[in-house]
């Protein structure tokens, strides 16, 4: 079953420009991350925020968390052509993690 | 970091038989893992967790009868489609996590590619 839908399914933007991507959840989470795919491929762990935390960064990326709305938004700041790929943010609790829909972001040169 | 590998990475088989996927965590013992399904341009989903020396947990509406998972060691988790058919066809990707009480992170092999004919 999946727990997290992101918002927008899909994104094209200018290089350079940032990107925001958001996740929503249903039920009660120990943390939630963030994970890149590109096509095909495997995943990449991007980011991971603890139920407690409300933001987090790591490089050109920012992470928000609202428990109390159930949601998660991914920020990318000075978009590259090699962000291209689809992002899924995914819920754990216990020791299992449920993938969201994902989002498909494009890049434009 | 930690690294987990998956055997073969590509598989293309004739309907009807049956086809082993290995996952294996390199560098660290991994006491749960865990096996995804993901379907073209849609999102992983979980079919099962794995214990080492116990029998698979599967996700609802997965068929543990056509989905065969061993996690003989510590390292290595099994997964075996059996009479495979073409709606079988998918990237199947495992997970490992290793066992610590505070981490929640799991690390994802590259996938394995089946092709069912």
């Amino acid at each position: 079953s999946q727990q997290g839908e992101e918002d927008p399914q899909a994104l094209s933007i200018q290089e350079g420009e940032n990107a925001t991507m958001n996740c929503s959840y249903k039920t009660s989470i120990n943390n939630l991350q963030w994970y890149r795919q590109n096509s095909g491929r495997g995943l990449v762990h991007l980011i991971l925020i603890r139920s407690n935390e409300r933001e987090k960064h790591s490089g050109r990326l920012r992470v928000t968390l609202d428990t109390s709305k159930k949601s998660s938004s991914l920020l990318i700041t000075a978009s590259r052509a090699a962000d291209t790929a689809s992002y899924f943010c995914a819920t754990g609790r216990d020791d299992k993690i449920i993938f969201g829909k994902g989002t498909r972001l494009h890049i434009l040169p | 970091g930690a690294v987990v590998s998956q055997h073969p990475s590509r598989v293309i088989c004739k309907s009807g038989t049956s086809v082993k996927i290995e996952c294996r965590s390199l560098d660290f013992q991994a006491t749960t893992m865990f096996w995804y399904r993901q379907f073209p341009k849609q999102s992983l989903m979980l079919m099962a967790t794995s214990n080492e020396g116990s029998k698979a947990t599967y996700e609802q509406g997965v068929e543990k009868d056509k989905f065969l998972i061993n996690h003989a060691s510590l390292t290595l988790s099994t997964l075996t489609v059996t009479s495979a058919h073409p709606e079988d066809s998918s990237f199947y990707i495992c997970s490992a996590s290793p066992p610590s009480p505070t981490s929640y992170e799991q690390y994802f092999g590259p996938g394995t590619r089946l092709t069912v004919t």
